[in-house]
């Protein structure tokens, strides 16, 4: 099956520093998307990417779509203790008329004062 | 902001008893998922469901899950006889448009442990 793998699995950082995360998968994706995830609840949509080659931003965060459609990055700057939790990428190879996901292992951001 | 429901947000049961989990999607949402999540791993995909069938469903989803939508306003998955390692959070989505993965809205999750 498709696998995505994150690296790192964990981050420490201080408040302020900036982050960068990425995700590489076996297979190639359409659609690239990040997701966050607090403790106890749902993953939130932060960032969807849709073609080879894209440089999304939002806010803080800025996500790109690897040329090779295996592989993506989060950067989020200036951290704030809010951006503690757990970061999940997500591909879609889309297959019939349902987004059918596959999420990636996780990076779990720690953020210091 | 409108919201996927989910209840119970957690359920407790013995191994071997059935367990029904629900959701209400988002009220104009057509697409309809489920998700699963082991503690301490990824999500993982279950199944998919528009207009009233199943489009996809993972090698997880075996004869103990089915999925049903019984009213205008619920999404059920049920597990007939719950094993240990269906012991995860799980997570119901929903979305307008079945191509468009940015739209898919996720519920809070159902913790489920099987004793």
């Amino acid at each position: 099956g498709q696998q995505l793998n994150q690296s790192p699995q964990s981050m420490f950082i201080q408040e302020g520093e900036d982050v960068s995360m990425n995700c590489t998968s076996s297979s190639i994706f359409n659609t690239w998307l990040w997701y966050k995830q607090d403790p106890g609840e749902g993953p939130v949509l932060l960032i969807a990417l849709y073609k080879a080659g894209e440089l999304t931003s939002n806010g803080r965060l800025t996500a790109q779509f690897g040329i090779t459609r295996k592989d993506s990055f989060l950067n989020i700057s200036a951290s704030i203790p809010s951006d503690v939790g757990i970061y999940f990428c997500a591909g879609q190879f889309r297959t019939g008329t349902a987004s059918k996901l596959t999420f990636g292992t996780g990076t779990r951001l720690q953020v210091t004062l | 902001e409108p919201e996927v429901t989910q209840t119970p947000s957690h359920q407790v049961t013995q191994m071997g008893q059935e367990v029904i989990l629900r959701c209400v999607p988002i009220s104009n949402h057509l697409y309809f998922y489920w998700y699963r999540q082991i503690l301490g791993q990824k999500v993982e995909f279950l199944v998919s469901f528009y207009n009233n069938e199943i489009s996809e469903k993972s090698e997880i989803f075996d004869d103990q899950f089915s999925v049903e939508r019984p009213d205008g306003s619920n999404f059920t998955l049920k597990i007939r006889s719950t094993k240990l390692e269906d012991s995860a959070m799980y997570f119901c989505a929903s979305s307008e448009f079945g191509g468009a993965p940015e739209k898919l809205f996720f519920g809070s999750g159902t913790q489920l442990s099987v004793l």
